[in-house]
């Protein structure tokens, strides 16, 4: 079945730029998502990028999509201790009216 | 933006009771709202899927018996978990589908706790 992979844990410094990578394995979605969960929270929509895209910038957001190798990113520049989160990448399954798919999380921890 | 509404946010139930936590799409409406389920530092797991006017389909592996969906507007969706255990605790989260928006992007209810002690 379809799956989403990430990285579990990053670190940076305050001002730094962080990168979250994702791969996945759906190669008909149309769109692919990303999403953040502050602690004891629920997720809220980050932002998304069309499958024809290869970047989305929204301000301090940049998102990179490599279709051919199933590769997303997501960078945030000037990384704040507000940017601390559990970072979700998701792909929702070529069958409409299904939920999206999941990667267990990016756990981003920003040092001042 | 579109806005989902989860309450309750927490819940403390004593083992053996039911609870219920309903879900609202606050600005539009949504023919297809999701249960997940969260346990700690880990990721999200589908429980259901709930259709408006329509039995909700099941995970494999959750019991629908035990946690009962209704999905009776395009705005409303509840979980009920019954005769509630300790194992029963975690966060539970609902998302909903606008249809209209590019993408057919879904909104994330603040979820909620659940406590069974």
């Amino acid at each position: 079945g379809e799956d989403v992979e990430q990285s579990l844990f990053l670190s940076v410094r305050e001002g730094d730029s962080s990168v979250i990578n994702c791969t996945y394995t759906d190669s008909s979605s149309t769109y692919l998502y990303w999403y953040k969960q502050e602690p004891g929270a629920g997720l809220q929509l980050l932002t998304y990028i069309f499958s024809n895209m290869d970047m989305k910038q929204d301000q301090r957001l940049t998102v990179l999509l490599n279709k051919k190798d199933k590769h997303l990113s997501l960078r945030i520049a000037d990384t704040q201790t507000g940017d601390s989160a559990i970072y979700f990448c998701a792909d929702p399954p070529h069958q409409a009216g299904t939920a999206l798919i999941f990667g267990k999380g990016t756990t981003l921890s920003v040092s001042s | 933006g579109a806005v989902v509404s989860q309450h309750p946010s927490r819940v403390i139930c004593k083992s053996g009771t039911s609870v219920k936590i309903e879900c609202r799409s606050l600005d539009f409406q949504a023919t297809t709202m999701f249960w997940y389920r969260q346990f700690p530092k880990q990721s999200l797991m589908l429980m259901a899927t709930s259709n408006e006017g329509s039995k909700a389909t099941y995970e494999q592996g959750v019991e629908k018996d035990k946690f009962l969906i209704n999905h009776a507007s395009l705005t409303l969706s509840t979980l009920t978990v019954t005769s509630a255990h300790p194992e029963d605790s975690s966060f539970y989260i609902c998302s909903a589908r606008e249809v209209l928006k590019p993408g057919n992007t879904i909104y994330f209810g603040e979820g909620s706790w659940l406590t069974v002690v």
